[in-house]
């Protein structure tokens, strides 16, 4: 079993829609939870940041972390296609040490 | 303010050759990763350079080594390259252990 879970879709929307993307983990010792896109052929750019429980809002995007589940979500509101993209989530026990990656969601929202 | 460089972007080597990838963090960076990702799947940690150091190793063979200059720039060496090293090589860069981890867009490596 993976350290990470990541459903790898591909997960597709109408445009204006709600993205809703989810990782599980088995790992208690992760605190720090991000989200990553990645385009085609592109590396993986920083969305999200969050450290322990809680929710962070940016934008149109929300991230949400349950330790206590061991889950973590990303909404995207509003999407657009240009939202049309991998979406990777990665944790880390300690910030800057190394990540542990999910096998990524592939989302497409059509126009 | 330039991010994480890295280069080549595209090569293809033969079975049993070497390869050498190149890394430049982002500015006031120190810390430099390497990920392998191989298509269709999310990045795996190969090992991380601090003030010239290894500091920590993933689950890759002695074949993966590496390198940090004084300038934080960084080298990936793959050795006796086979067939399932075909991947792509991601570099990432972050300030010690306080920050986020930033990466580079990569470099695709074909072994045929």
């Amino acid at each position: 079993q993976k350290e990470v879970e990541q459903d790898p879709g591909p997960l597709s929307v109408p445009e204006g829609a709600i993205v809703s993307l989810n990782c599980t983990y088995s790992n208690s010792a992760f605190q720090y939870f991000m989200w990553y896109r990645q385009y085609s052929r592109k590396g993986p750019e920083l969305l999200m940041y969050t450290y322990s429980s809680g929710n962070k809002e940016d934008g149109r995007f929300t991230a949400q972390v349950d330790k206590s589940s061991k889950y973590i979500s990303l909404f995207i509101r509003d999407s657009q296609p240009s939202d049309s993209a991998t979406y990777l989530c990665a944790m880390d026990e300690a910030a800057g040490n190394k990540l542990t990656f999910g096998g990524g969601t592939r989302v497409l929202v059509k126009p | 303010d330039a991010g994480v460089t890295q280069s080549p972007t595209h090569l293809i080597k033969t079975r049993g050759q070497q390869v050498t990838l190149r890394c430049s963090p982002k500015s006031g960076h120190d810390t430099v990763s390497w990920y392998q990702q191989a298509l269709g799947q999310g990045p795996q940690f190969i090992f991380q350079y601090y003030e010239e150091e290894e500091r920590q190793r993933g689950n890759f063979p002695d074949r993966f080594s590496g390198h940090q200059f004084p300038n934080y720039s960084s080298e990936l060496n793959v050795n006796a390259l086979l067939l399932g090293d075909s991947a792509l090589y991601l570099c990432a860069s972050s300030l010690s252990s306080r920050d986020t981890i930033y990466f580079g867009e990569g470099s695709w490596l074909t072994v045929v």
